[in-house]
């Protein structure tokens, strides 16, 4: 089984729906982030969260809210989507205990918005 | 603003040949230096992590890194057709373990 799953792998909604793409991890690891990546962009961090009661905005948080249910789960929320929020959703962990800030991917979530 | 730049490609390079691959930051506080490998569709994937100057060789891959001159690369010797994809290179810059991401270098291995 993968260490990082997102859940669903693929969404098409429409404009102002409200939508919540999943994480989960197995892997024990206290640190998760969600990114966007669009093309010729990379990735752009959104939010990340140091353990469940830790929490901070990315570069571009705007439009975006989370929510860290447990160490192993984070969920990622857009309110109210747009178009220009179509892009593939990556959730990421990484352990503090290590003592070096690997990051591990989930599969990604591809979201298009109409 | 911190930046992590890279040449975006595509970076077509012949089988069996060595593909270079480049990054240069910003940040001249930067303590560790990741190059990811990512498929079309697909996550990133960890290749190989540097923190001191000079070479790291694991396998096929070598990193190379030059903190005087802010640049670190990963050269790929013998490369494969499976080698094709977009390498994307990620800077710790903060004590918080943040790392800012490279938009990445697509490399075409040509059979």
């Amino acid at each position: 089984d993968a260490d990082v799953t997102q859940t669903p792998r693929n969404r098409i909604t429409k404009t102002g729906k409200r939508i919540m793409l999943e994480c989960s991890q197995t892997k024990g690891h206290d640190r998760m982030y969600w990114y966007r990546q669009d093309p010729g962009l990379g990735l752009r961090l959104i939010y990340y969260s140091f353990d469940v009661k830790d929490i901070n905005k990315g570069e571009i948080s705007d439009g975006y809210s989370v929510s860290r249910q447990a160490q192993a789960k984070f969920s990622l929320s857009l309110e109210s989507a747009i178009p220009n929020q179509t892009a593939l959703y990556f959730c990421a962990t990484s352990d503090s205990q290590l003592g070096v800030p690997t990051q591990y991917f989930g599969p990604g979530t591809r979201l298009t918005v109409l | 603003q911190k930046e992590v730049e890279q040449n975006s490609g595509p970076l077509s390079v012949p089988e069996g040949a060595i593909a270079s691959l480049n990054c240069t930051y910003s940040d001249r506080v930067s303590q560790s230096f990741f190059w990811y490998r990512q498929y079309s569709g697909k996550s990133p994937e960890l290749i190989m992590s540097i923190y001191s100057n000079g070479d790291k060789e694991d396998g096929r891959f070598t990193a190379q890194l030059n903190k005087a001159s802010q640049y670190v690369s990963l050269l790929i010797r013998d490369s494969q057709p499976s080698d094709s994809a977009t390498y994307l290179c990620a800077v710790r810059v903060d004590s918080n373990y943040q790392l800012i991401w490279g938009a990445g270098t697509k490399l075409i291995i040509k059979p």
